[in-house]
Formats: C-alpha cells, sequence, structure tokens
C-alpha cells in the first residue's frame, strides 16, 4: 500500500495563477481531509469531505476549493494564488470511526511569488 | 477550531528522559494524539489515547492524561538522536483534529 499520496511535492507560482494539488489514498478511507501548516502556527485545516461527493468548509477555507468525485481522491484548487497562500500542504485521511487515526501525505512546498 | 498549546521547544541530553505538555479546551474531546515530524516529511502518528484513560504506555513512550486541567503528556524515554524532531499535540472534536503549534525537540549529545 502507498498510503496517502500528493502530487506535486514543489510547486511555484506566480500571482494570479491556478492550480490543483492531487491527493489520492488506497486505504478505502472514507474522510480526507486539506491542511497548511505555517511556521509557529501548526497545521490548521482548510477543507474537509466526510465521504464521496462531500465536502465541507475548514478553518480556513477562503481562496480554496475542493472536490472528492471519487472516494480515493480529494483535490484542492487555488483559482488565483496569492503570496499568503505560500505554506506546505498536507493532505491526510481515515476510517472516520473508532480512534479515527489521521493518516498524512509527505506534503506539497507551495510558493507563490 | 479549539485551541491547543504546547511549548515550543525543548532541548534534552541523549540518554535522558523528555517530556512535551500540551494543554486543551475541548472537554468533550474523544480522543487525544501525538505526532511526530522529522524534517521535511509528513506527519506520522506516534500515538493516541482514549479520553476515559489517565495513562497509556508504548515501548519508550507515556502518554499521561490529567481531564481535570486538560494537559496531556509525552514522555520519551532514554531520547536518542533520532528523536529529534517536532511533535505535534492534537485533539479531535467532531471529525477534525485540531493541533498545537508542535513543539521542537533538540537532542543534544
Amino acid at each position: 500500500n502507498a498510503g496517502v499520496t500528493q502530487t506535486p511535492k514543489f510547486r511555484v507560482l506566480k500571482t494570479g495563477q491556478s492550480m490543483t494539488l492531487l491527493c489520492a489514498q488506497d486505504m478505502n478511507h472514507e474522510y480526507m481531509y486539506w491542511y497548511r501548516q505555517d511556521p509557529g502556527m501548526g497545521l490548521r485545516l482548510i477543507h474537509y469531505s466526510v465521504g464521496e461527493g462531500t465536502t465541507a468548509k475548514g478553518e480556513v477555507p477562503d481562496g480554496y476549493n475542493v472536490s472528492r468525485l471519487k472516494k480515493q481522491n480529494f483535490l484542492l484548487g487555488l483559482e488565483s494564488a496569492a503570496p499568503s497562500q505560500t505554506s506546505v500542504y498536507f493532505c491526510a485521511s481515515s476510517y472516520g470511526e473508532g480512534s479515527d487515526t489521521q493518516y498524512f501525505g509527505p506534503g506539497t512546498r507551495l510558493t507563490v511569488l | 477550531g479549539e485551541d491547543v498549546e504546547q511549548s515550543l521547544f525543548l532541548s534534552v541530553r541523549e540518554g535522558d528522559s523528555s517530556v512535551i505538555n500540551c494543554t486543551y479546551t475541548d472537554s468533550s474531546s474523544t480522543y487525544l494524539y501525538w505526532y511526530k515530524q522529522e524534517p521535511g516529511a509528513g506527519l506520522q502518528l506516534l500515538t493516541y489515547i482514549f479520553s476515559n484513560m489517565d495513562m497509556k504506555q508504548d515501548q519508550r513512550l507515556t502518554v499521561l492524561l490529567n481531564k481535570k486541567d486538560k494537559h496531556l503528556s509525552l514522555r520519551i524515554a532514554d531520547t536518542q538522536t533520532g528523536d529529534s524532531a517536532i511533535y505535534f499535540c492534537a485533539e479531535r472534536y467532531d471529525y477534525k483534529l485540531s493541533f498545537g503549534a508542535g513543539t521542537t525537540v533538540t537532542v543534544r549529545a
């Protein structure tokens, strides 16, 4: 099992450009999450999904959109990138029951110039 | 989200015990977690504790939970250089996790 994978690993954008980050999991997890990590602030939840076809806003959703068309994939979109979106983005997934442990991907480092 | 607080830095000598502390705010949290992040990597689950437990031990790791004070701690026995990393405390609320800012642990020889 690959677990949780993210593509790309690194990306540099200019202000105003758009891009999509892809997260894939092969553990048949119901729940998937997108976080951003900034220095000294821990991880903050952007959006999450509790099942195929569902999405919900997290703590810092502005400027981002998501889609969960397939159970194994969770896409994070930036329609018009801003320098404030420079961050490391992590995807996670979980079963959604029991201890509900979240398993994390390796991260995507995004720089917006 | 809920507020989770932890000290930012800890320096420990190799072979000593490390204790990382965390406070949380949501008394209805069912699970609390400790994650480890090594440089350039994602978060790796170290251990978790259910809210009706006071203590959980797993090899070199001991988790203590004081629900009355909403205080969680992680003790690493016989700290090694490979334990140098950022450690995150997290509490679960609804379907989501709320993370602390992370404690950077540096192990010195």
